[in-house]
């Protein structure tokens, strides 16, 4: 089985830096992606590392660790519109070969930026 | 436009009568997958379908059906529908040629609730 964890809610001031961490528990690993969804929308690609260290898209930044089963997300320069949940996934296998193609995710963390 | 639609966006219907939720993806992709969030569970995977007439159960797949007949569509089957499978539900798709990514495009979600 897979498992992940991110912490439930997190709260920033606009203009900050803040992290999500996420970390996972699987009988194999392939990636780790985020995603983010605001109230009542559907869940949008953010990230994805395939491999150790950081990934760099604009104001957000995704890290992997794969030693230590752990990730995070970065947001810099926190705007309103980021307020949002943001979820951690993991697939255990490559889609070639056998294996199960299961995609699981964590439970999201809430963001709240605040003035 | 490249999109995920599903059909209907909204539902009520009563315990025991049967229901189909379709979705259809305009992007060529090959890897279809139905979820269901929860509050404070995320999203948990029901079915994935890596091609047509190819599928397998994801984390929760009790009481549901898919099909894969054509590689744009899979719905999603409720054939005896219980309040317990009051949710909201998001449809994805992919592409399987990922090396380097795995981006899921989400549908805009169908809101179920089984009175």
């Amino acid at each position: 089985g897979q498992s992940l964890e991110q912490p439930s809610e997190v709260t920033a001031v606009e203009g900050a830096i803040v992290q999500i961490n996420c970390t996972y528990q699987t009988s194999g690993f392939y990636g780790l992606s985020w995603y983010q969804q605001h109230d009542g929308g559907a869940p949008t690609f953010l990230s994805y590392n395939g491999l150790d260290g950081l990934e760099e898209t604009g104001r957000f930044s995704s890290f992997l660790s794969r030693s230590d089963s752990y990730g995070y997300l970065l947001l810099q320069e926190l705007q309103m519109k980021d307020s949002a949940s943001y979820f951690c996934a993991v697939r255990d296998h490559p889609y070639s070969g056998a294996g199960s193609y299961q995609l699981t995710f964590g439970k999201g963390t809430k963001l709240s930026v605040i003035p | 436009e490249a999109q995920v639609t599903q059909n209907p966006r909204y539902l009520i219907t009563v315990t025991g009568k049967k229901l189909t939720v379709t979705c259809s993806q305009n992007m060529n992709h090959e890897y279809m997958s139905w979820y269901r969030q929860d509050p404070g569970l995320g999203l948990r995977q029901i079915y994935y379908s890596m091609n047509v007439e190819v599928t397998d159960k994801g984390d929760v797949p009790e009481g549901y059906k898919v099909s894969r007949k054509e590689k744009r569509n899979f719905p999603l089957i409720l054939e005896s529908p219980s309040p317990n499978q009051t949710s909201l539900y998001f449809c994805a798709s992919s592409t399987l040629a990922g090396a380097g990514t795995d981006t899921q495009y989400f549908g805009p979600g169908t809101r179920l609730t089984v009175l």
